[in-house]
């Protein structure tokens, strides 16, 4: 089946613009997460949402970041007045129901703040 | 806090060989533990985790990692690593009272060596 998709695959764009970056997750999977990598670190953990609501959106790293999941299924991940050091790749991962499951991952949208 | 260390930037061996890729830990509560590998241009797959139960646990393409609570360790082994198998190797630890907030170590990268 269909696996996690992102898009775009890649964006820039200019300090202080506003991007929106998508994940399209696993049909029937309720969890999902949103992380941030930067070149050689390992993914770093932004937000979580189990269904419609983020239960846990403690990685946010300040309030120009945000996030949303309306039906439950598709999210999207907004970054206002963008910087330069928002440059990363987004990684969207979900996986199937409550518990402590394996994560899915999506390819990534690489972010380059100009 | 939680938080993961992998001592190693760099793992090489050759093929046939036996292979470890370690992992350190350090959380409050359970620790839930997971092992997920990065190709070249392909997003993260999961490969096995601990949540409870037995301390040996097996994964995908017959990877396994023993559990020590004493040693707070996660290691990944295989007994006869193939050139197939080199990729970034990532550990991921949470617990019960971090639920799905997980911290990602920074990647090791195995290389196979023929």
């Amino acid at each position: 089946g269909a696996g996690v998709s992102q898009t775009p695959s890649n964006k820039v764009t200019e300090k202080g613009k506003y991007v929106e970056l998508r994940c399209d997750p696993i049909s029937g999977h309720t969890a999902l997460y949103w992380y941030r990598q930067s070149l050689g670190q390992g993914p770093e953990f932004l937000i979580y949402f189990q269904g419609t609501g983020a239960a846990d959106d403690s990685g946010l790293p300040n309030d120009r970041f945000f996030a949303v999941r309306p039906e439950g299924s598709v999210s999207t991940l907004k970054i206002q007045r963008t910087e330069r050091g928002d440059s990363a790749v987004y990684l969207c991962a979900s996986s199937y129901g409550q518990g402590v499951g394996e994560q899915y991952f999506g390819p990534g949208t690489r972010l380059t703040v100009t | 806090a939680q938080s993961v260390a992998q001592p190693e930037d760099q793992v090489n061996v050759a093929e046939g060989n036996p292979l470890t890729v370690k992992c350190t830990y350090s959380v409050s509560g359970n620790p839930y533990l997971f092992w997920y590998v990065q190709y070249p241009n392909r997003g993260l797959q999961f490969l096995l985790k601990y949540i409870t139960g037995d301390n040996l646990v097996k994964g995908s393409y017959g990877f396994e990692a023993e559990f020590n609570k004493s040693q707070t360790s996660f290691h990944l082994k295989k007994p006869s690593a193939l050139v197939s198998d080199s990729a970034l190797y990532f550990c991921a630890v949470s617990s019960d009272n971090y639920g799905q907030n997980f911290v990602f170590g920074p990647g090791t990268r195995l290389s196979v060596l023929p």
